[in-house]
């Protein structure tokens, strides 16, 4: 069975300032692990994803995510963040069946 | 290229009725997946169809039923809509090779039972 947890469900930054959302795992098997960002009345988009191989995976939007497998998380992270950042985000994880699960979400507002 | 196309976008239904919701994978991709997404209990995994097979089918009751077609376009229909059916359902199409082929969603179909 796979799950995820991410902590906080809302989570406020100032425009410029470190973007750290945290996300944890439980998988057992290889786990591939997902970023998606959802703004309003959208869809899913995939900020970036780690299958095999280099550990700290760079996204788009300048985010990017370090697997650590000893700590079963995927931490999301951007230097600065910027208005447009505003939005949910998503954690999820793969496996051999055909599904993705996902965290509850974090909800991320960036204020000026 | 075109993404994943949901229709409709919007729906309203009443109590008891009956819902088809279409979904239409980007070109070339064999593998359309269903989610239903709800403030209380987030994203939830309904089914995955690839190449017309359903390969994994989520936790919900056999009201959610879905299918795919040969040229891959999806449906998933729920009869005897109840209140707690309202929701945004997202459809996922990728390749469907393998975990290291990204998912792209849909804008979604935003239902609502009254």
């Amino acid at each position: 069975a796979q799950s995820v947890t991410q902590l906080g469900s809302h989570v406020s930054v100032s425009e410029g300032a470190l973007v750290l959302l945290r996300c944890n795992y439980s998988s057992s098997v290889p786990p591939y692990l997902f970023w998606y960002v959802q703004y309003p009345n959208q869809g899913l988009q995939l900020l970036l994803k780690y299958t095999t191989g280099a550990t700290l995976v760079k996204g788009i939007n300048g985010f990017e995510a370090e697997f650590k497998k000893s700590e079963t998380s995927f931490h999301l992270t951007k230097p600065s963040a910027h208005m447009s950042d505003a939005a949910e985000y998503f954690c999820a994880v793969g496996g051999s069946n055909y599904k993705l699960t996902f965290g509850k979400g974090t909800l991320l507002t960036v204020n000026p | 290229k075109a993404g994943v196309t949901q229709t409709p976008r919007y729906l309203i239904k009443t109590r008891g009725q009956q819902v088809t919701l279409s979904c239409s994978p980007i070109s070339g991709h064999r593998s359309v997946s269903w989610y239903q997404q709800t403030p209380g209990q987030g994203l939830q995994f309904l089914f995955e169809y690839f190449s017309e097979t359903q390969r994994n089918k989520g936790n919900f009751p056999g009201r959610f039923s879905g299918r795919q077609f040969s040229n891959s376009r999806s449906e998933m229909n729920v009869s005897t809509l109840e209140l707690g059916d309202s929701a945004l359902y997202l459809c996922a199409s990728s390749l469907g090779t393998g975990w290291d082929t990204e998912a792209f969603f849909g804008q979604g179909t935003r239902l609502t039972v009254v």
